[in-house]
């Protein structure tokens, strides 16, 4: 079963704008990830947050953590077209060595 | 720097063929490894893990094995495909880090088509 749950699943904004995705997981976690996939390609890793941190950013990124709601936030500010991709959470549990994605939410930059 | 390499980059097989899919990564030593399915339009399923060789972790039972012969190598096979095993198929390598897991890196995939 999916651990993180990216919502919305889809979003469509004009360029420029501010992109907001939320991601909510299940248990405790070690850090959690933002990846982007472009379409038929691998993912690349955008950002990470570890879990005594509440906030961090790079560059045009910030991303928020909430432990005692268990959800994550990614925005992106002054979107541009090539911010056009499908963005996934990944939560990295206590005590395993491996990820586990969301479900992605679909960004597409309007022009 | 590290790279890691997928091949083939696309495939069309046969319901009822074997599958072989292989991975490797350079410039770094004793990664993770990781093998994920993505079907269209959703997240990521892993399917496999290995912190070394020899050492392979099944996420979910199905028609798939996974053998890591080298530290850098990472092979996913099936003795028969069937359709339901088309996807595009990630590998993914990170630095160990004891109990957890940091950023993982990964490949440009392979579309399989089973038809």
């Amino acid at each position: 079963s999916q651990q993180g749950e990216e919502d919305p699943q889809a979003l469509s904004i004009q360029e420029g704008e501010n992109a907001t995705m939320n991601c909510s997981y299940k248990t405790s976690i070690n850090n959690l990830q933002w990846y982007r996939q472009n379409s038929g390609r691998g993912l690349v890793h955008l950002i990470l947050i570890r879990s005594n941190e509440r906030e961090t950013h790079s560059g045009r990124l910030r991303v928020t953590l909430d432990t005692s709601k268990k959800s994550s936030s990614l925005l992106i500010t002054a979107s541009r077209a090539a911010d056009t991709a499908s963005y996934f959470c990944a939560t990295d549990a206590d005590g395993n060595e491996k990820l586990t994605f969301g479900t992605g939410t679909r960004l597409t930059i309007i022009p | 720097s590290q790279t890691i390499h997928q091949w083939p980059a696309t495939l069309v097989q046969p319901v009822g063929s074997p599958l072989s899919l292989e991975c490797t990564v350079e410039g770094t030593s004793n990664p993770n490894l990781y093998w994920y399915r993505q079907a269209a339009g959703r997240g990521l399923q892993l399917l496999f893990y290995s912190v070394g060789i020899g050492q392979i972790s099944s996420e979910v039972p199905q028609n798939l094995s996974a053998s890591r012969p080298q530290d850098r190598q990472f092979i996913l096979s099936s003795k028969k495909l069937l359709l339901s095993d088309s996807g595009f198929y990630l590998c993914a390598w990170s630095v160990r880090v004891g109990t957890t897991t940091d950023t993982q890196y990964f490949g440009p995939g392979t579309r399989l088509t089973v038809l």
